[in-house]
Formats: C-alpha cells, sequence, structure tokens
C-alpha cells in the first residue's frame, strides 16, 4: 500500500514570495491533516479536512494561509506572502475512521 | 491545560543495553495513547497505541510501551537497543472527547552508541 505523498521534499524561497506543498493521501482515507513542525518541537495542527470539507482550521492562520481538498483526495497547501517565521517542516497525514493518522515525509521549506 | 511531557530531550543509551524513552500526560478522563518515531528527513511513523485492556502494548520494530493509569504515564521500552533506533520519538494523547485531536509532546531524541 503506498503511503502518503507529499512534494516537493524541499523548497527554498525568499521572504514575500508565494509557495505551495502538495499531498496526495493513502487510497480510502477521507480525513486528511496539514501540519507544521518546527525544529525540536511536536507537530501542530493547521488544517484538517473530512473529504472536501475543512472541518477544523481554527489553527490556520488564514491572512496568508489557505488550503484546498478539491474532490475529496488530493490537498494543496498555500502561504502567500511568506515570511522567515514559516520556515518548518509541514507534515500531510491521512486516517480513516479516526486516528491514528499515518504521516508523509513532509516538505521542509525555508524562508530567507 | 491539557499537555503531554516528555521530560527528556535526549537520551543516550549503549546498544544491547534496555532503553525507556519517558512520556506522561494531563487529560482529562480515559485518552488513547500514542508513540511516533521520526527518523532524520523522514515523517512521523507510527509505533503504537494504547486504547483498553493489557497495560503493556506491543508495537513495530520490537518496542513496547507500559502505560500508567496512576501516574499518567506511557513510556516508551525496548529489551535491548539498536544502533539503528537512534531516532527522535514523539508521545501523542487523544483526548476522550475528541476522535481526531492529539495532543502530541515535544520530543526525545535517542542516541543509541555502539
Amino acid at each position: 500500500e503506498a503511503g502518503v505523498v507529499q512534494s516537493p521534499r524541499y523548497k527554498i524561497i525568499e521572504k514575500k514570495q508565494p509557495v505551495a506543498f502538495w499531498c496526495n493521501p493513502i487510497s480510502g482515507h477521507n480525513t486528511l491533516y496539514w501540519y507544521r513542525q518546527n525544529l525540536g518541537q511536536g507537530p501542530e495542527l493547521l488544517i484538517r479536512y473530512e473529504n472536501e470539507e475543512a472541518v477544523d482550521d481554527s489553527q490556520l492562520p488564514k491572512d496568508r494561509f489557505s488550503a484546498e481538498r478539491l474532490k475529496g483526495v488530493d490537498s494543496t497547501l498555500k502561504i502567500q506572502p511568506a515570511e522567515l517565521g514559516d520556515s518548518a517542516v509541514y507534515l500531510c497525514a491521512s486516517s480513516s475512521g479516526g486516528i491514528p493518522p499515518f504521516f508523509g515525509q513532509g516538505t521542509r521549506l525555508t524562508v530567507v | 491545560a491539557q499537555s503531554v511531557a516528555q521530560p527528556e530531550d535526549q537520551v543516550n543509551v549503549a546498544e544491547g543495553n534496555p532503553l525507556t524513552v519517558k512520556c506522561t500526560y494531563s487529560v482529562s478522563g480515559n485518552p488513547y495513547l500514542f508513540w511516533y518515531v521520526q527518523y532524520p528527513n523522514r515523517g512521523l511513523q507510527f509505533l503504537l497505541k494504547y486504547i483498553t485492556g493489557d497495560n503493556l502494548v506491543k508495537g513495530s520494530y520490537g518496542f513496547e510501551a507500559e502505560f500508567n493509569k496512576s501516574q499518567t504515564s506511557f513510556h516508551l521500552k525496548k529489551p535491548s537497543a539498536l544502533v539503528s533506533d537512534s531516532a527522535l520519538y514523539f508521545c501523542a494523547v487523544r483526548p476522550e472527547y475528541s476522535n481526531y485531536q492529539l495532543i502530541w509532546g515535544a520530543g526525545t531524541k535517542l542516541i543509541i552508541k555502539p
């Protein structure tokens, strides 16, 4: 069974530029999560989808972050414009019928 | 406030020795408990979970964890450490009232020396 696939693995951008991350969850998993993980910390939830509906986006900084999950499968997370403090690893995870979620390898974002 | 504590930033163990990575939690009710491992430049991998039943649960790669309700702890253990066990380990807790929320510890770096 294929796992959660994320791309790109690494991204370096200048501040104020836009960036987008892509996630393909495990087939059949209706729940999709985006997490942000700072160095030396546990992941923090940004947004959770049930199929195509964002059911928990309370921790998503909506002034610059956006996400979508069209057709309830793949998802993209966008930052526009990026700030230096956005440097982190962005993790996508999916689950079916609750947790535990299964994680992708993450995208390491560096904003310079 | 609900929280998960991993009191040790780093644990050093000699190869072949037993290892313990500690986790305590402050969450109301009967939570579900999880351990994840993160290897360098990799995502989080699920190791094991406790939901109910036997206090000792077994997981992947020879790891096990012991749930202690009175001490609100869920320590990760392995009888004989391997160098390849060196990684970052995270404890996570799901509150009883939520199907989806996970409260994470800050992680413990495990170093196994040959």
